[in-house]
This record gives C-alpha cells, structure tokens and sequence, in this order.
C-alpha cells in the first residue's frame, strides 16, 4: 500500500531564507508523487508532480522538489522564502493498483514565515 | 476557463440530519473525487467517480454516498448526520487518467450540531 509521511508538523522561517520540507513515501509500485499548498480557507492547489521522469522536479512560486529512490524521499525546498509561502504543504502519493485517481495524503506541514 | 465549483460553501445541520452537497468540475473532466477534511484524520479519500461510475471508493460507512450525472456534476450526500461528520468536503475534478493533475475546489464546510 503507498503513503507518506511528513517529518515535520510545523516548520518556521524566517523571510528571505531557504525553505524545506520534508516528506518520506512507501510504495510498492513506482510511485506518483506531488505537493500542494492549501492556504487558509482556501482549497488546495498543485505545486507540483513527479510521474517518473526528471528525479528534479520544478513547481510553481520557486517551489523544487528533488525524488530521491534510495532515501525514498520528496523533499520540497525553496531557496528563499515569502511572507506569502506562509501556508499548509501536503506531500501526496497517488495509489496505484488499476484505473483509480484515489490520492493519499499526509498529515500536512504548516509553515509559518517570519519577517 | 472556470475552475471547480462547490455549493453550498457552508451548510449547518444538526445530528440525524442528511445532506447533499454539490460539485461541478471544469469543462471536459470526467472525473470527479470527494474528500473530507478533518483536524484530526486529516484529509481522507472519499470515492471517485468517472464517466457516472464510481471507480473507487474510501473507508467510509455506507452512510456516505454520491453520484455523477451526465454532464460530470457529482453530488454526495451524508444521511443520518453525526457530530464527527462535521468537515471541510473537497472535490477535485481531473480528465481521469493516471497523470492528469485533480484541481480541487474550495470545499464545503460542514458542521453538524
């Protein structure tokens, strides 16, 4: 079964500063894997995917994540943070396993920027 | 091109109550997947539709069920509301296949007296 795994629930920096967050999957397949951004009350927005083609993955806003196979990682960096990153990130893998657009998502990390 | 459209944008009911909320997906898609958001389970997949078919559903109970018509609108609806239903309800339409990006809606807020 795919999931992923936010190591951290909060993360705060400081504005001008590099920004990262990080995210660990399991999957049994080669996984799909991407970030959104939810800010508040807001609905969630696609900073970008990974479909198993260039492990380094550009998104919109400056947003970059890297696909690391061996880490089994999809970590998400920025190198320099705005005031208006300040939101909730979700790291999320697609489940795979026949025709099914079901995705799964972890448990967020909220990132606080300060000025 | 309008994005994904949820009404209403905030329902109150109280408990043993049923809803129905509604999604309308952008123009072309055929797929249509619901979403709860709660502060404790965070968000959890609730069924997809495609085509009118329901191609995949959640761990939810019966309770929860929805439907798409044939223009790709879906509705789901909730019977016999609980106090723990209450959520934020996403939807997010795509063109259906495996790589095609979902663009989620704003939600519905649910809450459940």
């Amino acid at each position: 079964a795919q999931s992923v795994t936010q190591l951290d629930s909060h993360v705060s920096v400081s504005e001008g500063t590099p920004v990262l967050l990080r995210c660990n999957y399991s999957s049994s397949y080669s996984p799909s894997l991407f970030w959104y951004v939810q800010h508040p009350n807001k609905g969630l927005q696609l900073l970008l995917k990974y479909t198993s083609a260039a492990t380094l993955v550009k998104g919109i806003n400056g947003f970059e994540a890297e696909f690391k196979k061996s880490e089994t990682s999809f970590h998400l960096t920025k190198p320099s943070a705005h005031m208006s990153d300040a939101a909730e990130y979700f790291c999320v893998v697609s489940d795979k396993g026949g025709a099914t657009n079901k995705l799964i998502f972890g448990t967020g990390t909220l990132l606080a920027v300060q000025p | 091109k309008a994005g994904v459209t949820q009404t209403p944008r905030y329902l109150i009911k109280t408990r043993g109550q049923q809803v129905t909320l509604s999604c309308s997906p952008i123009s072309g898609h055929r797929s249509v997947s619901w979403y709860q958001q709660t502060p404790g389970q965070g968000l959890q997949f609730l069924f997809e539709y495609f085509s009118e078919t329901q191609r995949n559903k959640g761990n939810f109970p019966g309770r929860f069920s929805g439907r798409q018509f044939s223009n790709s609108r879906s509705e789901m609806n909730v019977s016999t509301l609980e106090l723990g239903d209450s959520a934020l309800y996403l939807c997010a339409s795509s063109l259906g296949g495996e790589y095609n990006e979902q663009f989620f809606g704003p939600g519905t807020r649910l809450t459940v007296l």
